[in-house]
């Protein structure tokens, strides 16, 4: 089946520092999510791309659908402490009776103080 | 807060034996959708349920089994437990059987622990 490769697979940084992580797959997707997990929590939508090349931010994040609907990335810029969970990222497709995501194994980010 | 309520937040069991994980989803979503997550997994799709019928099926082992019911409100059975089923278990819910917008609301995850 489909998969997604999350990279990297951890980051230990400095609070202020911004941050990069990737997402590609072998496949296509219709869309590309990511998601934040919260220690304790359960996963929560950040942003969500519907068209390729789409570039969108939200507050300090920003990400992009790549070009070939084979990839995202997500930027996180001047870090703070409550930055620190795992970000996943999804992909979904519209075929079929199936719209269920297809999740990366995530970024698991600490953020030093 | 969700609105996605999962029951018990925490399981611990031995091999072999049977458990029931139960989630309500958030008020008017129809559709029911259970994720394992495991350390070096991720987050894996188990199956999905739309207004009580079975809608689509990922990676759910054969001693796994789901159900939704008329409330709408599903549950998880786990049977003839493994080491390996250690995990943490979510429910995320949405309106329809389709995410259009890709968001799924999850709920805090019911950590099963086998021993």
């Amino acid at each position: 089946g489909q998969q997604l490769n999350q990279s990297p697979q951890s980051m230990f940084i400095q609070e202020g520092e911004d941050v990069s992580m990737n997402c590609t797959s072998s496949s296509i997707f219709n869309t590309w999510l990511w998601y934040k997990q919260d220690p304790g929590e359960g996963p929560v939508l950040l942003i969500a791309l519907y068209k390729a090349g789409e570039l969108t931010s939200n507050g300090r994040l920003t990400a992009q659908f790549g070009i070939t609907r084979k990839d995202s990335f997500l930027n996180i810029s001047a870090s703070i402490p409550s930055d620190v969970g795992i970000y996943f990222c999804a992909g979904q497709n519209y075929g079929g009776s199936q719209g269920n995501l297809i999740f990366g194994k995530g970024t698991k980010l600490s953020v030093k103080p | 807060d969700s609105g996605v309520t999962q029951t018990p937040k925490h399981l611990i069991t031995a091999t072999g034996q049977r458990v029931t994980l139960r989630c309500s989803p958030r008020s008017g979503d129809l559709s029911v959708y259970w994720y394992q997550q495991s350390l070096d997994q991720g987050l894996q799709f188990l199956i999905q349920y739309y207004n009580g019928e079975e809608r689509a099926k990922g990676n759910i082992l054969e001693r796994f089994s789901a159900q939704q019911f008329p409330d709408l409100h599903s549950e998880l059975n786990l049977s003839s437990l493994e080491l390996g089923d250690s995990a943490l278990y979510f429910c995320a819910s949405s309106l329809r059987d389709r995410t259009n917008t890709g968001e799924l609301f999850f709920g805090e995850g019911s950590r099963l622990t086998v021993l």
